[in-house]
């Protein structure tokens, strides 16, 4: 069983709407991960949130915009997107620091089409 | 920047074989994972290699680490058709939280 839930497990919508990614971690983790995968990719890093603060933007459009309301949960809000973000979006969580010999856990992801 | 490669890309093997796939990396890394991806499913944890000769093994699967040389090695044992899927070594950036993959090796089990 994954530690790590998001919501949905798929999701499609069009260019003009709006929607979240939703992802949960009871582990007492204080580092949340978002990471974009395409088909036959590696995961990339799009943000990282230590202690709920955001500390890591790789760059990322501000189309997408993370949040994190609590040290459990951690969304991604999603807005105009184009039919290249299209992808398996990953949520990861961790201790701050990766707690010595723990890795990042992942999530079962959420599989995102934009017609 | 932390950059990771891995070699092979592709791996197709016959069951009952052995078989290294080689993870190098750039520049000092705090740490170095082993994560297993099957086809349409997530991540999964396998190995953390924190020390220069690090050693650990799980039933087929063994992982070392050598920091001089920056390489990291999974060694595949006997291999059997349950353990084709695709292999990411990770490096974790000095520093930072962030997790820099290596492009993966999909590994094929043959009968």
């Amino acid at each position: 069983d994954t530690e790590v839930t998001q919501t949905p497990k798929h999701l499609v919508m069009g260019m003009t709407n709006k929607k979240s990614l939703k992802c949960e971690q009871h582990m007492g983790h204080r580092a949340m991960y978002w990471y974009k995968q395409k088909a036959k990719k590696p995961p990339e890093l799009m943000f990282v949130y230590s202690y709920e603060k955001l500390s890591i933007n790789e760059s990322v459009p501000s189309r997408f915009s993370p949040e994190c309301p609590n040290s459990s949960l951690l969304n991604l809000h999603l807005h105009a997107l184009q039919p290249e973000d299209s992808a398996l979006y990953l949520c990861a969580s961790s201790y701050v620091g990766g707690g010595s010999n723990q890795p990042q856990h992942f999530g079962d992801g959420t599989r995102l089409s934009i017609l | 920047e932390l950059k990771v490669e891995q070699n092979p890309l592709f791996l197709s093997m016959q069951e009952g074989k052995n078989y290294t796939i080689y993870c190098n990396y750039s520049t000092t890394s705090d740490r170095l994972y082993w994560y297993r991806q099957d086809p349409g499913k997530s991540l999964e944890s396998l190995f953390v290699l924190l020390s220069n000769g690090a050693v650990k093994q799980e039933g087929r699967l063994m992982a070392s680490l050598d920091t001089k040389a920056r390489l990291s090695t999974l060694h595949i044992t006997a291999a059997v058709h349950d353990l084709s899927a695709t292999y990411f070594c990770a490096g974790l950036q000095g520093g930072s939280e962030k997790l820099v993959f290596g492009k993966g090796t999909k590994l094929t089990v043959n009968p």
